[in-house]
């Protein structure tokens, strides 16, 4: 069974460009969810996609985007990067419906913005 | 609002000993509750999960939680900490009806010799 992958592991951008992170699912699930966690704190929910579509989204302005493809793979989008959005993003796949709590994390992108 | 709180920000623990992390939830029905373990720059590992059932719930390395209704709480213990157990954990709720995450603020956990 292969576990949740993301790539790459670190990334340093400058103010106002733009970013896309890669994750890809653990075997067999079918849902994938984005978290941010910023240094310090706990995770923070972004948005959650299945069937290539976004189910739920949290407290993130428009310029954080997904997408998720036919084998169940993801990636975040973020434009116009701003000093805040350095931190460490958290992929987790899980199957849908009440399974789709029980989520498995890869280990993570650590943005940082200068 | 909903709300996820862990209490302890940090705990030091003596090796051999027990360990308790507290949980509390606030959320209107029976969330779906979650711990999580997070070791320096690595992702989250899924400890144990409680969805419905018996209120005692085993998880991975030795790590058991008990869910009680009437406090609001899913505190998560160990009997005997190993050097190992050295990392930061997390209590989650799963509470909106598509699998989001509420996380709590994580406490870190350091192991003495």
């Amino acid at each position: 069974e292969t576990g949740v992958t993301q790539s790459p592991t670190h990334l340093i951008k400058t103010r106002g460009q733009q970013v896309t992170l890669r994750c890809s699912s653990q075997s067999g699930h079918n849902t994938v969810s984005w978290y941010q966690q910023a240094l310090g704190q706990g995770p923070q929910f972004i948005f959650q996609y299945y069937r290539e579509e976004e189910n739920g989204r949290g407290n993130f302005p428009p310029r954080f985007s997904g997408l998720q493809f036919p084998n169940y793979s993801s990636e975040l989008n973020v434009n116009a990067l701003e000093l805040d959005d350095s931190a460490l993003y958290l992929c987790a796949s899980s199957l849908a419906g009440s399974s789709s709590y029980e989520q498995y994390f890869g280990p993570g992108t650590r943005l940082t913005v200068t | 609002a909903q709300s996820v709180t862990q209490p302890d920000i940090h705990i030091t623990v003596s090796e051999g000993a027990s360990l308790e992390l507290r949980c509390n939830y606030s959320y209107g029905a029976t969330p779906y509750l979650f711990w999580y373990v997070q070791s320096p720059g690595q992702g989250l590992q899924l400890l144990l999960k409680y969805f419905s059932g018996d209120t005692l719930v085993q998880g991975i390395k030795g790590f058991e939680a008990e869910f009680k209704r009437s406090q609001s709480s899913f505190n998560l213990r160990k009997p005997s900490v190993h050097w190992s157990d050295a990392a930061e954990y997390f209590c989650a709720v799963g509470a909106d009806s598509w699998g989001k995450l509420q996380f709590g603020a994580g406490t870190q956990v350091v192991v003495t010799p």
